[in-house]
Parts: C-alpha cells; sequence; structure tokens
C-alpha cells in the first residue's frame, strides 16, 4: 500500500503562476522528501523536511509538513515551463524501506 | 559529478527470454535500491540492500526475479523468464547513511 498520496493528480497552470501540490500520508515519519521526474528520465531529490521542521524553502520552492494532519505541501512559485514534470511525494516508515505516491502531473503552460 | 548509472538504457526482448538490467550505484554508498514505474502502479519498491546484503526483497515476485549484489560497484536484477507484464522502466536508486535517494537514469524494458 502506498504511504504517500499526492493531489491533485495533474495540474495545469500558466507560467508565472504558483502550483501548489499536496500529500497525504498515513502512519508516523522521521522525513518527507519530495522528488521530481521528467517524462522519461529518473528522479531527481528537490527537498527533505523532517519531522521536527514545519516549512522548508529552496529557491522558488516551500515545502510545508503538519504532522498533525500527515500532511505536507509543496509549492513551486513563479513557475516556468521547466517545471513542468511529475512531482512525487516519499515518506519513510521508520526505515529505509519508504515509498513513493503517485504523484501529480504539472503542466507549465507558456 | 557522481551519479547512478544503469544499463541498457533500453531493452526490447520477446516472451521467456532473460533479461539482466545492471546498475552502478554512487561510490560510497552502501544502499541500492530497485524500483519499478508502470502507469498503472506508479513507483514500486522491488527490493534494496545494505552493505551488498538483501534487506528487503518482498516487492519482487520471487519466482521469476532475482536481485544480487556481486560487489559494491554493481547491483544487478535479472528476470528469468520475462512475460509482457513485465514491461516496465527499472529504476536503480543508491544512498548513504541519509535518506536520500540517487537515481540513475532507468532501464525501458519492453517483453514482447
Amino acid at each position: 500500500s502506498q504511504q504517500g498520496e499526492e493531489d491533485p493528480q495533474a495540474l495545469s497552470i500558466q507560467e508565472g503562476e504558483n502550483a501548489t501540490m499536496n500529500c497525504s500520508y498515513k502512519t508516523s515519519i522521521n522525513n518527507l522528501q519530495w522528488y521530481r521526474q521528467n517524462s522519461g528520465r529518473g528522479l531527481v531529490h528537490l527537498i527533505l523536511i523532517r519531522s521536527n521542521e514545519r516549512e522548508k524553502h529552496s529557491g522558488r520552492l516551500r515545502v510545508t509538513l503538519d504532522t498533525s494532519k500527515k500532511s505536507s505541501s509543496l509549492l513551486i512559485t513563479a513557475s516556468r515551463a521547466a517545471d513542468t514534470a511529475s512531482y512525487f511525494c516519499a515518506t519513510d516508515e521508520h526505515s529505509q524501506n519508504f515509498v513513493f505516491g503517485p504523484g501529480t502531473r504539472l503542466s507549465v503552460l507558456p | 559529478d557522481a551519479r547512478v548509472t544503469q544499463t541498457p538504457r533500453d531493452k526490447v526482448t520477446e516472451m521467456g527470454q532473460e533479461v539482466t538490467m545492471r546498475c552502478q550505484p554512487i561510490l560510497g554508498h552502501n544502499t541500492v535500491f530497485w524500483y519499478r514505474q508502470t502507469m498503472m502502479q506508479g513507483l514500486e519498491l522491488l527490493a534494496y540492500f545494505r552493505n551488498r546484503a538483501p534487506l528487503d526483497d518482498s516487492g519482487m515476485p520471487k519466482d521469476r526475479f532475482s536481485a544480487e549484489m556481486p560487489d559494491a560497484t554493481l547491483a544487478t536484477l535479472k528476470i528469468q523468464p520475462s512475460e509482457p507484464r513485465d514491461s516496465a522502466v527499472y529504476f536503480c536508486a543508491s544512498g548513504d547513511r541519509g535518506a536520500l535517494r540517487f537515481f540513475g537514469p532507468g532501464t525501458r524494458l519492453t517483453v514482447l
């Protein structure tokens, strides 16, 4: 069974707009990560947020974590066409064996 | 620029044939993972190794799949015999003591 579930499944926005994706999970975690996958490529790590952190920034990315709601969000500000990709959250279950959600497909239209 | 490499990048084979996929993890990483990605199932963890020892292969069909790490620089995933339902992209990823996973480019397998 999948630990992380992203929503929405697909998101289409105009260049310059902000994109927000959400991830919900079921059990307690040590950390949560977001990855990006361009079509036909491997996943690339974007950001890791630990269970004792509430918010983290990296460039145009902002990740929040609410452990009480077992949810996280990824915000991409001022989106660009190059941000078009699938975005996955991954959570650990106090082990190395963490699993990925089904992903959100983001399309940024020029 | 250290990265995970995988070979072959693409493989087309006929049902019943043996398929071997190879992965070279990032030097110094002690954990290696095999994932399979399909449209229907998404990313599934097949197996992972720590310090070359298999820790979990519960995601792998045992009757036809096998994963090994002959040495620290090579991980293999073998399917024998292959079936059309095995068609997918197979990713190898490596990691060190931290939580990050570094993914290879994948092997796109098509079984006819």
